[in-house]
């Protein structure tokens, strides 16, 4: 049962312009989220939260979107940068305990 | 910032044979640690949570006899995959949560374990 999901597999964006990546979620006990960019066998580097109580948060170029009522959630990266490129994880937690990852999308942006 | 070293990066054992995974969080206390275990091109599955001092709780469908976690202190959580096979096959990694709660999930940087 996959609680978190992100459908996108992969993602090819020119430099320069809008990196969006979607994450839906299942779960309404959900009260935090979390996106996470990951290179191949490294650990997840954390990148930015959203608290359910709240619908945007923006930090530099990273900006995520969260719509409780469709249970979905955003990352927006603008403006994108060839060293973005790598699988960026969605993760929600409920009530401050574990984290459940979605199942991953891969950005590559070419020049 | 908040670091967790998890070591080794990666080891090759034998079939039958156990390996130790250690995950220290070096400049803040852990109360919480998290094992989390990814096949390729798959998402994060989390395998167990750890609190310091008690017992680990394991998701279901984790051998708790075969994974084993111990977090004796507020710095180290090690997992011990026992009698491994070749479907033990995984990348390993830890999280670990400090003391304070402001949603600092900090992971270390993975272990490939190949069981041979």
């Amino acid at each position: 049962d996959q609680q978190v999901k992100q459908n996108s597999p992969s993602l090819s964006v020119q430099e320069g312009r809008i990196s969006i990546l979607n994450c839906d979620y299942t779960n309404s006990m959900f009260d935090y989220f979390l996106w996470y960019k990951k290179y191949p066998a490294e650990g997840p580097t954390f990148l930015i939260s959203i608290s359910s109580i709240k619908d945007k948060n923006e930090d530099g170029r990273f900006t995520v979107f969260l719509n409780k009522s469709a249970k979905h959630l955003s990352l927006h990266i603008v403006p994108s940068q060839p060293g973005d490129s790598a699988v960026y994880f969605c993760a929600a937690s409920p009530n401050t305990d574990k984290l459940i990852f979605g199942t991953g999308t891969r950005l590559q942006v070419f020049p | 910032g908040a670091v967790v070293s998890q070591h080794p990066s990666w080891v090759i054992c034998k079939s039958g044979t156990s390996v130790k995974i250690e995950c220290r969080s070096l400049d803040f206390q852990a109360t919480t640690m998290f094992w989390y275990r990814q096949f390729p091109k798959q998402s994060l599955m989390l395998m167990a949570t750890s609190n310091e001092g008690s017992k680990a709780t394991y998701e279901q469908g984790v051998e708790k006899d075969k994974f084993l976690i111990n977090h004796a202190s507020l710095t180290l959580s090690t997992l011990t995959v026992t009698s491994a096979h070749p479907e033990d096959s995984s990348f390993y990694i830890c999280s670990a949560r400090g003391i304070r709660l402001n949603y600092g999930y900090t992971f270390g940087s993975g272990t490939r374990l190949t069981v041979v």
